[in-house]
């Protein structure tokens, strides 16, 4: 298994509310990124980050934004929540400039009702 | 930005026969394909990886192939065995990773 961690494993949310979801990258790894997976579908990148800052974004509306810490650490915000956020939300840590370095997380699972 | 097609999405195919997946990106500046493999419930996991210098890779019952002027790749399971059952993703990445919509594998004892 990696060293790419993820909390919680499970939440349940209703529309509208609030949620943050966290990741803990691989020791040594500088960036990070976060994917939804739909239920049947591949991962769709979210954004990533690099130095605490973002470093590219996907198809996602500004209600979906992301902080990175000092420690590499990261969380993904996601305002105003609606149905069809619900979905497996995945972080990948890695080396900055080496794809080939990734490793996901095991991700939460977020419902919305 | 990038866009992954996947094909077919759903394989059946007997216990020892050989099973092949393929894609096709958009973005000639992506410049690295892996290939995943994800179990219900669990995280993706890499099985092979391919970068746009090499045409063909093999790892022991598992090979992939890229054709960079067509833009498309393929992943070939030989020797098939039923606990390669799983869905299956390809990606393509200069940087950030986007996804194929998986192929779900049936391996029939």
């Amino acid at each position: 298994e990696t060293g790419v961690t993820q909390s919680p494993t499970h939440l349940i949310k209703t529309r509208g509310q609030q949620v943050t979801l966290r990741c803990s990258s691989q020791s040594g790894h500088n960036t990070v990124s976060w994917y939804q997976q739909a239920l049947g579908q591949g991962p769709q990148f979210i954004f990533q980050y690099y130095r605490e800052e973002e470093n590219g974004r996907g198809n996602f509306p500004p209600r979906f934004s992301g902080l990175q810490f000092p420690n590499y650490s990261s969380e993904l915000n996601v305002n105003a929540l609606e149905l069809d956020d619900s979905a497996l939300y995945l972080c990948a840590s890695s080396l900055v400039g080496r794809p080939d370095t990734q490793y996901f997380g095991p991700g939460t699972r977020l419902t919305v009702l | 930005g990038e866009n992954v097609e996947q094909h077919p999405s759903t394989l059946s195919v007997q216990e020892g026969d050989s099973a092949v997946i393929k894609c096709t990106y958009s973005d000639s500046a992506s410049n690295y394909f892996p290939w995943y493999k994800q179990e219900l419930g669990k995280r993706p996991q890499l099985i092979i990886d391919i970068r746009s210098n090499v045409g063909e890779k093999k790892d022991q019952r598992i090979a992939v192939t890229l054709n960079k002027t067509a833009k498309h790749f393929s992943l070939h399971i030989t020797e098939t065995q039923p606990e390669d059952s799983a869905v299956y993703f390809c990606a393509a990445s200069l940087d950030q990773f986007y996804f194929g919509t998986g192929t779900s594998l049936t391996v029939i004892p």
